[in-house]
């Protein structure tokens, strides 16, 4: 079907809000991949799963952010208590199975104000 | 720890020219990508290398691996405009079996014509 969707694309928010970031992978991707790219930068890894399993979360830089992907489908990443350093471009990917190329959706762009 | 590094950082270049971009990486790795990124978009897969001395072809886009020198290299042949854009290296890493990938820093090539 259609490539990674994610939305919002812009999310402007205050600081001390919770935000939501929604991934929708391509159909039928086991693996899901949650990455945060500053400008001028490679994406930094956040966390992964396959189907609904979280695998590995090494790469949440605290507690105030996790992810879920209850069905195996859709994934949330959530960001409590925002600070101004969470802004950042957060990008998901997805691929056929583990260890398989991964496909980027186009970004949500946060910015905490 | 596995580190990923890319040269040059930046590369300003004649329509027309050949060049190459260079990614080196500190330990074994399984496989070996290729991304390119627009400006303000988001990260498009070029090439995945599985195997010592695998080379894949694109266009005017060649990628290479030496799994031995731990090098991968992205030739241009004969510059467009249109190549324009970042290129990043990415790696498996081998001590994680949930496929993280460690990134490269980019290679931000300008075609001019």
């Amino acid at each position: 079907g259609a490539g990674v969707s994610q939305s919002p694309r812009y999310k402007v928010t205050k600081r001390g809000q919770d935000v939501a970031l929604r991934c929708d992978p391509i159909s039928g991707h086991v693996s899901l991949y949650w990455y945060r790219q500053a400008l001028g930068q490679g994406p930094e890894f956040l966390t992964y799963f396959n189907y609904e399993a979280q695998q590995d979360k090494s790469g949440l830089p605290n507690d105030r952010f996790s992810a879920e992907r209850p069905e195996g489908s859709i994934s949330t990443l959530t960001i409590q208590r925002t600070e101004q350093r969470d802004s950042a471009m957060y990008r998901c990917a997805s691929s056929l199975s583990p260890g398989e190329t991964q496909y980027f959706g186009p970004g949500t762009r946060l910015l905490v104000l | 720890e596995l580190k990923v590094e890319q040269n040059p950082l930046f590369l300003s270049m004649q329509e027309g020219k050949n060049y190459t971009i260079y990614c080196n990486y500190s330990t074994t790795s399984d496989r070996l990508y290729w991304y390119r990124q627009d400006p303000g978009k988001s990260l498009e897969s070029l090439f995945v290398l599985l195997s010592n001395g695998a080379v894949k072809q694109e266009g005017r886009l060649m990628a290479s691996l030496d799994t031995k020198a731990r090098l991968s290299t992205l030739h241009i042949t004969a510059a467009v405009h249109d190549l324009s854009a970042t290129y990043f290296c990415a790696v498996d890493n081998p001590m994680d079996s949930n496929y993280q990938l460690i990134w490269g820093a980019g290679t931000k090539l300008i075609i001019k014509p």
